[in-house]
C-alpha cells in the first residue's frame, strides 16, 4: 500500500520561506516521479513542479521558477518542497503527488499526500 | 482562471446520469495529451478516478467513465449515489511556453 505522509500545518510571515516534507512508504522514492501541487482556499489546483524521469531533472512551473526548490532524500524516501519569498497569495494547501509509471506527459498523479496547510500572515 | 474550463456545478437525483465537461485547447487536450479525472471529497486529498482519458483504476466503480473528442473531455457518472457528492477536476498536460500540467477549475456535484 503506497502512502505519502506530509508534514504538519505551518504559519509563516511574509517574506519567509517554508519547507514541506513528503515521506513515502510502499515504494522507494526512486521508483516514483514526484510532483507538488497547491490549492488555495476555495480554488482549483496549481501545479508547481515535478520530476521528469526521462530527462532526470525537476521541472518547475514558470510562475514559481527562482522561488521554489524540490529535493529528494533517497535514504529516507522523503521529498521536500521549499518555497521562498512568501506572500499572502501563497496561503494554500500544498500536496505532494506521485506516479510509479514510466513516461511524463501521459501519466496521472496516482497517489497524493494528505496535504499541508501553509498560512502566510503577518 | 484555469487553463481547462469546467462548469462550476452540476446536480442530479439519485440514480440519474450526469456529465461534467472539460474544455481545453490545441496546446493541451487538442494536442492529444491524456486527460485524467480526480474526485475530491470535502476536506480530503484528491483521488484518481479516470486516467488516460477513459481508464478506471482498480476499485473505481464502472459507474464512472471518461471520453475525449477534439479539445474537450467528459466525465460521466451513471446511477448517481449520495456518496458521489464531491468536487471533480480534470487534468492534462499543456505544451505552451515551457510546458506544464494544468487542471480544470473543478465542478461541484450535488446529489439532490
Amino acid at each position: 500500500q503506497v502512502q505519502l505522509v506530509q508534514s504538519g500545518a505551518d504559519v509563516k510571515k511574509p517574506g519567509a520561506s517554508v519547507k514541506v516534507s513528503c515521506k513515502v512508504s510502499g515504494y522507494t522514492l526512486t521508483e516514483l516521479s514526484m510532483h507538488w501541487v497547491r490549492q488555495a482556499p476555495g480554488r482549483g489546483f496549481e501545479w508547481m513542479g515535478g520530476f521528469h524521469p526521462e530527462d532526470g531533472e525537476t521541472i518547475y512551473a514558470e510562475q514559481f521558477q527562482g522561488r521554489v526548490t524540490m529535493t529528494e532524500d533517497t535514504f529516507t524516501d522523503t521529498a521536500y518542497m521549499d518555497l521562498g519569498s512568501l506572500t499572502s497569495e501563497d496561503t494554500a494547501v500544498y500536496y505532494c503527488a506521485a506516479s510509479p509509471r514510466s513516461g511524463y506527459y501521459k501519466v496521472p498523479f496516482d497517489y497524493w499526500g494528505q496535504g499541508t496547510l501553509v498560512t502566510v500572515s503577518s | 482562471q484555469s487553463v481547462l474550463t469546467q462548469p462550476p456545478s452540476v446536480s442530479g437525483a439519485p440514480g440519474q446520469r450526469v456529465t461534467i465537461s472539460c474544455t481545453g485547447s490545441s496546446s493541451n487536450i487538442g494536442a492529444s495529451y491524456d486527460v485524467h479525472w480526480y474526485q475530491q471529497l470535502p476536506g480530503t486529498a484528491p483521488k484518481l478516478l479516470i486516467s488516460g482519458d477513459n481508464i478506471r483504476p482498480s476499485g473505481v466503480p464502472d459507474r464512472f467513465s471518461g471520453s475525449k473528442s477534439g479539445t474537450s473531455a467528459s466525465l460521466a457518472i451513471t446511477g448517481l449515489q449520495a456518496e458521489d457528492e464531491a468536487d471533480y477536476y480534470c487534468q492534462s498536460y499543456d505544451n505552451s511556453l515551457s510546458g506544464s500540467w494544468v487542471f480544470g477549475g473543478g465542478t461541484k456535484l450535488t446529489v439532490l
